[in-house]
């Protein structure tokens, strides 16, 4: 199957800083990637849609001047999220899809990231 | 916008014993994913499946579009096999849409 990449696995920062997410596609090219976030026991929420090479598509409730997406190729999409504060505290997952092929808008999921704002 | 709900929330077996999850959705779709959560977080595709069935060594997964629902099948369950499976749908023209998933415990 496909690989999505995340970096870094872990990151702490102190509250005002801001952290930059990493998210790539190893072995395909993804026009499309997906930013979520998940609480602790809880399912994964929808943070926004990002298109290469245009803006990104943020879900309702969600700050897109906190959290700033760049697409800027077809294999890395980043999340920054900016004067981080203790409630941006989470687990932050990526997701790239496959436009076509066999299974069509199959997503592949990274390992996630877990910002911790102190 | 759709709704998907999966069942039971919680399930915890004995290693060696089998298992079946369920995933209800409420409109027709065009994808449908299993996914594996592992305690490290990791999601792990499992199956692509918006219809029929497909089997991966000791899982397996059926689709039952026209009803819309979804079942995983965990045969001979393992201690690895513990995390959480989120089931979740692409209704048309939409985005993955998650359900709450099943916390599966399986004792040595």
């Amino acid at each position: 199957g496909a690989v999505v990449s995340q970096h870094p696995s872990r990151v702490i920062c102190k509250s005002g800083t801001s952290v930059k997410i990493e998210c790539r596609s190893l072995d395909f090219q993804a026009t499309t990637m997906f930013w979520y976030r998940q609480f602790p026991k809880q399912s994964l929420m929808l943070m926004a849609t990002s298109n290469e090479g245009s803006k990104a598509t943020y879900e309702q409730g969600v700050e897109k001047d906190k959290f700033l997406i760049n697409h800027a190729s077809l294999t890395l999409s980043t999340l920054t999220v900016t004067s981080a504060h203790p409630e941006d505290s989470s687990f932050y997952i990526c997701s790239a899809r496959v436009e076509a092929g066999p299974r069509p808008y199959e997503q592949y999921f990274g390992p996630g990231t877990r910002l911790t704002v102190t | 916008g759709i709704q998907v709900e999966q069942s039971p929330p919680d399930l915890i077996l004995q290693e060696g014993a089998n298992s079946t999850l369920r995933c209800n959705f409420s409109d027709s779709v065009n994808n449908l994913q299993w996914f594996h959560q592992n305690p490290w977080g990791q999601l792990i595709n499992l199956f692509y499946i918006p219809s029929g069935t497909k089997q991966n060594g000791r899982l397996s997964a059926t689709t039952v579009a026209t009803e819309r629902y979804s079942l995983l099948y965990i045969s001979s369950s393992q201690t690895t096999d513990s995390g959480v499976y989120f089931c979740a749908v692409i209704p048309s023209g939409s985005r993955l849409t998650f359900g709450e998933g099943t916390q599966l415990t399986v004792n040595p």
